[in-house]
């Protein structure tokens, strides 16, 4: 109940594709699902958040899917670029024992060509 | 920047020695999370601090241990260090108020080879 299913694990895609990255949980009580983004040698940075009273947020190229009856969460990446070559993790928190549990998915290693 | 401190950046040891990874947390935020980072792998959970107190555990060996100080920073000890025990090491830490859960700040992490 407590995992995060992240799928695919790796992904390659032409400059200016829509790369998207799915994820699904089991624990109904999360109330948040960020999205990290990873550089190699660097510590993950948080990308996007979305909670489950809206079934989409967007931040620039950037767009979470949400769908709360399926239990699933996807990450777009509009009008990719090189420079979007990182991994990329979701995650579900919520609160626990007055703090906040994260559980994080496996990560996708996503590549842009140029 | 995202203002979660961690020293060292790099660390080369023997197989055997004892390691200390320290992390000073955001300004303001309580607790404290240690997660490992093999190479090519996920974030693996070892453990949480929340204002001095351990608050969860994830897979952390026994040869590790880690704590909280009242300043709020937070050290990993690594012991008995095996050639396995390479990997990024990182902080993150969150502010942990409200009834809903927030941001999670990572540190640049600490690499550690054991040669």
């Amino acid at each position: 109940q407590q995992q995060v299913k992240q799928s695919p694990q790796s992904l390659i895609v032409q400059k200016g594709g829509i790369p998207i990255i799915n994820c699904a949980y089991e624990n109904t009580a999360f109330d948040y699902f960020p999205w990290y983004q990873q550089f190699p040698g660097k510590g993950p940075a948080l990308l996007i958040a979305i909670r489950p009273d809206v079934s989409e947020k967007k931040e620039g190229r950037f767009t979470i899917s949400f769908n709360k009856s399926a239990k699933q969460f996807s990450l777009h990446i509009m009008d990719s670029q090189p420079g979007d070559s990182a991994t990329y993790f979701c995650a579900a928190s919520v609160v626990y024992s007055g703090t906040y549990k994260y559980i994080f998915g496996t990560g996708t290693r996503l590549k842009v060509l140029a | 920047d995202s203002g979660v401190t961690q020293t060292p950046k790099h660390l080369i040891t023997a197989t055997g020695q004892r390691v200390t990874l320290r992390c000073s947390p955001r300004s303001g935020d309580l607790s404290v999370y240690w997660y490992q980072q093999s190479l090519d792998q996920g974030l693996q959970f070892l453990i949480q601090y929340y204002n001095g107190e351990e608050r969860a555990k994830g897979n952390i060996l026994e040869r590790f241990s880690a704590q909280q100080f009242p300043d709020l920073h937070s050290e990993l000890n690594l012991s008995s260090l095996e050639l396995g025990d390479s990997a990024l090491y990182f902080c993150a830490s969150s502010v942990n108020s409200g009834r809903l859960t927030g941001e999670l700040f990572f540190g640049e992490g600490s690499r550690l080879t054991v040669l």
